[in-house]
């Protein structure tokens, strides 16, 4: 049974440019969130997807947006990226319908704006 | 609304015990535990609902309580692998709402 899956693992990216990372579910789960971890703090929720639309948003800039596919997966995009939106971004995926609310996180993509 | 955690750092010895403490000032319908090392993910060890029980594997357990809205992560027999930072998130809703996370307590457990 697959677990979470990320890409890429890193990236560095410089001051204004546009950066898309992906996340790919575990199997049998429905629902994508992502967050931003900046380094020593805990994960802070950015939007979650399900059904292909944006069910929730955190207290991120339009500069962050996402998008979700038919198969689960899903995307996130940052746009004029800042030096400030160095961090970790983690995706979870959970089941909506489940009985409980369990997050399961991927791997990261480590993204550094120089 | 982020959960406070305490302590911030702890050091053990091989084989003592710990408890992580995570306090909310609002009314929570859930509480999660993860542990994440170094450059790694978050592992999901468990999750307490509201009008739940006491839950626990191995030598971790943790408990819920309503009235103070405080969750408690208790490490007993403490190895080497339990080493890391650990995170509660906290839901006020069911239906996959998301997480607020505590900035975490680093745990270092030495031989």
């Amino acid at each position: 049974d697959a677990g979470v899956t990320q890409s890429p693992t890193h990236l560095i990216k410089t001051r204004g440019q546009q950066v898309t990372l992906r996340c790919s579910p575990k199997s049998g789960h429905d629902t994508v969130s992502w967050y931003q971890q900046a380094l020593g703090q805990g994960p802070q929720f950015i939007f979650q997807y399900y059904e292909e639309e944006e069910r929730q948003r955190g207290n991120f800039p339009d500069r962050f947006s996402g998008h979700q596919f038919p198969n689960y997966s899903s995307e996130l995009n940052v746009n004029a990226l800042l030096l400030g939106d160095s961090a970790l971004y983690l995706c979870a995926s959970s089941r909506l319908a489940a009985s409980t609310d369990t997050q399961y996180f991927g791997p990261g993509t480590r993204l550094t704006v120089l | 609304q982020q959960p406070v955690q305490s302590p911030q750092a702890v050091i053990l010895r091989e084989g003592e015990d710990a408890v992580i403490n995570c306090s909310s000032s609002k009314a929570l319908y859930s509480v999660h535990w993860y542990r994440q090392k170094h450059g790694e993910a978050p592992v999901f060890l468990m999750i307490l609902l509201k009008g739940g029980e006491q839950k626990g594997h191995d030598k971790i357990s943790a408990s819920f309580n309503e009235k103070k809205q405080q969750s408690s992560l208790y490490l007993t027999a403490s190895q080497l692998s339990y080493s890391g930072t650990y995170f509660c998130g906290t839901a006020r809703n069911s239906g996959n709402t998301p997480l607020v996370f505590g900035k975490g307590t680093r745990l270092s457990v030495i031989a």
